[in-house]
């Protein structure tokens, strides 16, 4: 089974502080993203990477940037947390263009942040 | 743009009822249509897909025929049990998209009551 794991369920900060969410998956894909979940919005794509150190803006980046130097693990950063950056935040991954099922996501838990 | 429109909820209906959520996209190019669940403090799983016009996805008990004429994706199940209580997204993903991005509706929040 793919797992898709994040560093935390739970996370309270303050404003201004710089967060960092991490998120590993263990089946080899090439594809990781980083979305964020508001009620009423849906998910909305913060960020993706296609493969190590490479990363494309989604449609959300403003406030937001990402690391990826190992192929397994894709971190959100939050340089400055901001009080409506309050959100659950979901990670998810999938295999690279050309094989069979590549856009079929598998997603994490989810990190629950409220920045006061 | 691409987009996906799908019924407001919360959805509530009792046990063995019969479930539809509507959904509905529009899309620039062909595109492959998802549904995912969202159980309670979890992630999304796939529920099912389709990639192409007339294909029906179809995963414990829940069905969904990709409709290119009314550009649509229906979700439906015949007789739904609590355990089904959950948020369901519709989503799409256009097949000229190499990195297999997805575009997500809303969200319904779906309650099954004894």
């Amino acid at each position: 089974d793919v797992k898709v794991t994040q560093s935390s369920r739970y996370l309270v900060k303050r404003t201004g502080e710089k967060v960092f969410l991490e998120c590993v998956q263990d089946m080899d894909h090439e594809n990781m993203f980083w979305y964020r979940q508001d009620p009423g919005l849906g998910l909305r794509l913060i960020y993706f990477s296609y493969d190590v150190k490479m990363k494309e803006k989604g449609d959300i980046p403003e406030g937001y940037s990402v690391s990826r130097e190992k192929k397994e693990r894709f971190s959100l950063i939050l340089e400055s947390a901001s009080t409506n950056q309050t959100s659950m935040y979901l990670c998810a991954s999938s295999w690279g263009s050309g094989r069979l099922y590549y856009n079929e996501q598998f997603f994490g838990p989810g990190t629950r942040l409220t920045v006061l | 743009g691409n987009s996906v429109t799908q019924m407001e909820g919360p959805v509530t209906l009792s046990e063995e009822a019969f479930l539809t959520i509507n959904c509905t996209y529009t899309a620039t190019g062909y595109p492959s249509l998802f549904w995912y669940v969202q159980y309670p403090g979890e992630g999304l799983q796939l529920l099912l897909k389709a990639t192409k016009a007339d294909d029906k996805g179809s995963n414990k008990g829940f069905e969904a025929t990709y409709r290119k004429e009314t550009t649509s994706f229906h979700l439906e199940k015949g007789s739904v049990q609590v355990s089904d209580s959950a948020v369901y997204f519709c989503a799409l993903a256009l097949t000229t998209d190499s990195w297999g991005k997805l575009q997500f509706g809303a969200g319904t929040q779906v309650v099954v009551t004894p």
